[in-house]
């Protein structure tokens, strides 16, 4: 039962676009979501983050929004640049939980064309 | 500032063995979790050690085992390998026992486990 869930297994957006990923998440526990970037060959890396009493959190060209009526939220980028060809996970946490693991989506490939 | 390191980072090894898998903490860090990626998956979380004593676990069975050590350092083992058990190993730390609420978690570049 995938409580997280990425519908979008690939993405190809042109350099200077904005790149919009997708996400949604069915365990009305979740309080606190985040994304992470993952180039092969590595771990995936902390990017940005969002509290459910916020709807949007913004760093640079990097902008989270979430809808909590609709258990969904988004990640843009604006503008995009080829070096965000990456795979992008979104994670979901229960802060009330007991043990703090983070709920991962499958990912989505998103490739920026020059 | 050191980051998580994880050691080996490709193993291949035959069903029914055992493997044991490292992780060294970023500085300052003195959580460790240890997360499976299978192929085309999301990373999975198989427990947590805050201080030396786990605090957290997913629905991995019990011959998926750790350790976490003074040094923060941190061991994943795994007995009786099956084929299902290939994936990406997964360290991550961070600072304090909120985990990923109170800081973002910091991967290493994982270990490789193929079971043949």
């Amino acid at each position: 039962d995938q409580q997280v869930k990425q519908n979008s297994p690939s993405l190809s957006v042109q350099e200077g676009r904005i790149s919009i990923l997708n996400c949604d998440y069915t365990n009305s526990m979740f309080d606190y979501f985040l994304w992470y970037k993952k180039y092969p060959a590595e771990g995936p890396t902390f990017l940005i983050s969002i509290s459910s009493i916020k709807d949007k959190n913004e760093d640079g060209r990097f902008t989270v929004f979430l809808n909590k009526s609709a258990k969904h939220l988004s990640l843009h980028i604006v503008p995009s640049q080829p070096g965000d060809s990456a795979v992008y996970f979104c994670a979901a946490l229960n802060s009330g939980g007991s043990n703090y693991k983070l709920t991962f989506g499958k990912g989505t490939l998103l490739t920026v064309n020059p | 500032e050191t980051g998580v390191t994880q050691s080996p980072t490709h193993l291949i090894k035959t069903r029914g063995q055992q493997v044991t898998l490292r992780c060294s903490s970023q500085s300052g860090h003195n959580t460790v979790s240890w997360y499976q990626q299978a192929l085309g998956q999301g990373p999975q979380f198989i427990f947590q050690y805050y201080r030396e004593e786990e605090n957290g676990r997913g629905n991995f069975p019990p011959r998926f085992s750790g350790l976490q050590f003074p040094n923060y350092s941190s061991e994943l083992n795994v007995n009786a390998l099956e084929l299902d058990d290939s994936a990406l190993y997964l360290c991550a730390s961070s600072q304090g026992q909120g985990g990923s609420y109170n800081s973002p978690l910091h991967f290493g570049n994982g270990t490789r486990l193929t079971v043949t």
